[in-house]
């Protein structure tokens, strides 16, 4: 099955500063990898995806980097900001196995200092 | 419904007790899945429907789990005989395929 490391576990940064969070995954198969964030005590929500046909996909101050090549992607957000405060978790989906469902990371708790 | 909708959102139970939670997915997802995060994890998978069909339930721990959808939207998670690993907040998201996941608020389940 699939197996997706994530870290750091947690990151702490300044109001204003870049934060990086990596991911690596098993199953060279997979196509879909999407970010979710979870505030305290919320439900995880979808802030980015990408497919295995792009390299990179921005959206304002968040940005996605595949490489198919080492079986790693990253999430990018710049400009941080106190409420991008929260747990991130990164996710991958194997193509051609039975299973349809995301394998999800341990989690990122990223704190914004402000 | 606007969103994905989860009962009851807190639920103590006595270990050894039964107990069920409810699932309500957006209208006319076919995809639901059922996941548990236990506190400082990410989300664990347990199973997966399509519309009726349960067609993956790996991820269900042991046979006191039992999971059902038989019409295709609700959506219910039984666990038997409650012990104290299981407690944790179980997820249940669906999706319109297999693109993103709607997650609801979660039922956090303690087992005393």
């Amino acid at each position: 099955g699939e197996n997706v490391e994530q870290h750091p576990s947690t990151l702490s940064v300044q109001e204003g500063d870049s934060a990086v969070i990596k991911c690596t995954y098993s199953d060279s198969a997979s196509n879909y990898f999407p970010w979710y964030k979870q505030e305290l005590g919320k439900r995880p929500q979808l802030i980015i995806d990408i497919r295995s046909n792009v390299g990179e996909k921005k959206d304002q101050r968040i940005a996605v980097t595949l490489n198919k090549t080492a079986k790693h992607f990253s999430l990018h957000i710049t400009e941080t900001q106190p409420e991008d405060s929260a747990v991130y978790f990164c996710a991958a989906i194997p193509k051609d196995t039975g299973r349809r469902a995301l394998t999800f990371g341990s989690g990122t708790r990223l704190q914004v200092q402000p | 419904g606007a969103g994905v909708s989860q009962s009851p959102r807190y639920k103590v139970a006595k270990r050894g007790q039964d107990v069920a939670l409810r699932c309500d997915p957006i209208s006319g997802h076919v995809s639901l899945f059922w996941y548990q995060q236990a506190l400082g994890q990410g989300p664990e998978f347990l199973t997966y429907f399509q519309n009726e069909a349960q067609l993956d339930k790996s991820g269900l721990p042991s046979d006191r789990f039992f999971a059902e959808r038989p019409e295709g939207s609700v959506s219910t998670l039984k666990i038997q005989r409650t012990q104290q690993e299981d407690s944790a907040v179980y997820l249940c998201a669906s999706a319109r395929g297999s693109g993103e996941l709607f997650f609801g608020e979660g039922s956090r389940l303690t087992v005393l």
